[in-house]
């Protein structure tokens, strides 16, 4: 089915190590972003891309590194995890740099915990 | 800069019958997009409704529907009918339109349980 993916779903990480999130969306979209999801916090942006080779910071980047060297992929990088890490993240995409006229498609997110 | 706040953290409703989430939100700007998103047990973030700022008549999708009172800064969800399928997380979210990127700004989240 088409969509966004996320891979993994889950992960447990210790203080220190690295990751990488992965999000592949096969809409042949534009615009592909990071999200992270605390609870009482809803979502915050974390990075977006409006296309490939083109990245930017969002709201809360410190920490997190990401690269669009294709329009279908949006990893995020994760260089030395902390405990402050540790949230649910979510990426998503859309057709347009108007989200209004086509709504942003979610992948099924990340659950993450650094120990 | 702007804000969206969702002042019930959980709220519950009968099968069947209607339910009314609230959200305001914080801007200067005359022009921009809210929205409603439905977040169920299975994580995935679906739009529920969307309305444009520059709208008068209030956006409804089936048994969705909002309540836009843009003086008051306000943009309530009402849910008609509730259906067991309605439990979920749902998201206030606010966007500017003159931002070259699309920066959605969402709400804290409110816990909608259906009880049958």
């Amino acid at each position: 089915n088409a969509g966004v993916t996320q891979t993994p779903k889950f992960q447990v990480l210790k203080t220190g190590q690295s990751m990488t999130l992965q999000c592949a969306q096969d809409m042949n979209h534009e615009y592909m972003s990071w999200y992270r999801q605390d609870p009482g916090m809803g979502l915050r942006l974390i990075h977006y891309s409006v296309g490939a080779g083109i990245t930017d910071q969002g709201e809360v980047p410190n920490g997190y590194n990401v690269s669009r060297s294709t329009t279908e992929d949006f990893p995020l990088r994760l260089l030395s995890a902390a405990p402050s890490q540790t949230s649910v993240y979510f990426c998503a995409s859309s057709s347009t740099l108007r989200t209004a006229n086509q709504p942003q498609h979610f992948g099924d997110g990340t659950r993450l915990s650094i120990l | 800069a702007q804000t969206v706040t969702q002042s019930q953290p959980e709220m519950s409703v009968q099968e069947a019958e209607t339910v009314t989430l609230s959200c305001t939100y914080d801007t200067s700007e005359n022009n921009y997009y809210l929205f409603w998103y439905k977040q169920p047990p299975s994580r995935q973030m679906i739009l529920v409704i969307r309305q444009e700022a520059y709208k008068q008549q209030n956006a409804t999708e089936n048994r969705f529907s909002v309540n836009f009172q843009k003086a008051a800064k306000s943009f309530s969800l009402k849910i008609s009918d509730s259906q067991l399928g309605d439990t979920a997380m749902y998201f206030c979210a606010f966007m500017l339109t003159k931002t070259s990127y699309d920066k959605v700004i969402f709400g804290p989240g409110t816990s909608l349980s259906v009880i049958p």
